[in-house]
């Protein structure tokens, strides 16, 4: 089936610190999704890219789609306590293999801010 | 936003005892998933469903079982509880092009 690598596992910041993390594939994608997971909840979506190319901010938060639709990377600006979780991508194809669409997610980034 | 409900929250249960959690959604949607996930850990996909009647198997193998007899309703059944059953376990629902997350029940069996 399709994978998408993660990266970094963890990070282990300072608080105000920028973030960056990414996912890559050796499949295409129509659309990247990152979704936070604080402990004990399930995960919310943060932002989803539809488009080769798109860039999109929510806040202080931004993800780009990559051009050849094989990755995307998610920024956070100016870290802050509540930034703290876990950060998940999901890649989401045409293809059907595996089940639920072809919704498949990375294995996630622990984020540790370090006041 | 979806809104997903799953109850109960948390469940502390016997090993063998059977145990049903609930998952309903308000909004309609034909898609419903069921993931299972250890602490920090990855999200794995155990079951999940088209629509009314329809139910498959995920990526990763598990003994529970599913029904969907109604679109709001996608319960998860566990016939005979084990501890290697505790882990926290999620519902979803999708609309076209994302997918939406309840709170999710942490299972443990003793």
């Amino acid at each position: 089936g399709q994978q998408l690598n993660q990266s970094p596992q963890s990070m282990f910041i300072q608080e105000g610190e920028d973030v960056s993390m990414n996912c890559t594939s050796s499949s295409i994608f129509n659309t990247w999704l990152w979704y936070k997971q604080d402990p004990g909840e399930g995960p919310v979506l943060l932002i989803a890219l539809y488009k080769a190319g798109e860039l999109t901010s929510n806040g202080r938060l931004t993800a780009q789609f990559g051009i050849t639709r094989k990755d995307s990377f998610l920024n956070i600006s100016a870290s802050i306590p509540s930034d703290v979780g876990i950060y998940f991508c999901a890649g989401l194809s045409s293809h059907s293999g595996g089940g639920a669409d072809g919704l498949t997610f990375g294995k996630g980034t622990h984020l540790i801010i370090q006041p | 936003e979806a809104d997903i409900y799953q109850t109960p929250r948390y469940l502390v249960i016997g090993t063998g005892k059977k145990i049903t959690l609930e998952c309903s959604q308000t909004m309609g949607h034909d898609k419903m998933y069921w993931y299972q996930q250890d602490p920090g850990m990855e999200l794995h996909l155990i079951h999940y469903s088209y629509g009314v009647n329809s139910t498959e198997k995920g990526d990763l193998s598990s003994e529970s079982t599913v029904s969907r007899i109604r679109t709001e309703h996608f319960p998860l059944t566990l016939e005979s509880a084990r501890p290697s059953h505790t882990s926290q376990y999620l519902c979803a629902s999708s609309e076209i092009g994302h997918i939406s997350f309840g709170q999710g029940t942490r299972l443990t069996v003793v």
